[in-house]
């Protein structure tokens, strides 16, 4: 059962432009979600995080927006570069120490 | 370097044989994962540690897979009689308690490269 969801595998967005990759989740019980980012051949780093009180969450040209009614979230990345291209990984956790669930991934290709 | 370190980076073995991966965190983290990843999939947790103690196992490992992280430093990961659906990357992950990285109330984990495992 997988509880967290990235329906999209991937996503090709020119430069310059709006990449926007979505998330959805099951368990209502959720209230930390994050955003990693991966290379080939390096494990995730980290790009940032919301908590269920906030429905938005901005650093620099990334913004995750939070709708915990729809049990979905998205990040968007404004403007798109290149160097963005990577596989992105949607995740949660129910508290801010419980274990953290990772979705299946987008890959997202900036197109210069 | 001061980050997450994985050895062996890859390994090759035949179906039968066990393994055993190592992960060295960053010192002050407290908290260390285990993660597994498969091609087109996400990591797919697998146990983590606070310290040297194990607080999850995920029911879907099974008990040729075990886990160690005595003294609350190093960890290890052991799978036994392995089999060629246990060819994956393993990724280890670690994260601090208290401190920076914690002002968003988010768990941040500082992932290792990874070990990947071909099981032929």
């Amino acid at each position: 059962d997988q509880q967290v969801k990235q329906n999209s595998p991937s996503l090709s967005v020119q430069e310059g432009r709006i990449s926007i990759l979505n998330c959805d989740y099951t368990n209502s019980m959720f209230d930390y979600f994050l955003w990693y980012k991966k290379y080939p051949a390096e494990g995730p780093t980290f790009l940032i995080s919301i908590s269920s009180i906030k429905d938005k969450n901005e650093d620099g040209r990334f913004t995750v927006f939070l709708n915990k009614s729809a049990k979905h979230l998205s990040l968007h990345i404004v403007p798109s570069q290149p160097g963005d291209s990577a596989v992105y990984f949607c995740a949660a956790s129910k508290t801010s120490y419980d274990k953290v669930i990772f979705g299946p991934g987008t890959s997202l290709s900036v197109i210069p | 370097d001061t980050g997450v370190s994985q050895d062996p980076r890859h390994k090759i073995t035949k179906r039968g044989q066990n393994v055993t991966f190592r992960c060295d965190p960053i010192s002050e983290h407290n908290r260390l994962y285990w993660y597994r990843q498969t091609l087109g999939q996400g990591p797919e947790f697998l146990t983590y540690f606070q310290n040297e103690a194990q607080l999850e196992k995920s029911r879907l490992l099974s008990d040729r897979f075990s886990a160690e992280r005595p003294k609350g430093s190093f960890s290890t990961l052991e799978i036994q009689r392995t089999e060629q659906g246990d060819s994956a990357m393993y990724l280890c992950a670690t994260e601090a308690l208290e401190g920076q990285g914690r002002g968003s109330g988010a768990n941040v984990l500082t992932f290792g490269a990874g070990s990947r495992l071909t099981v032929l």
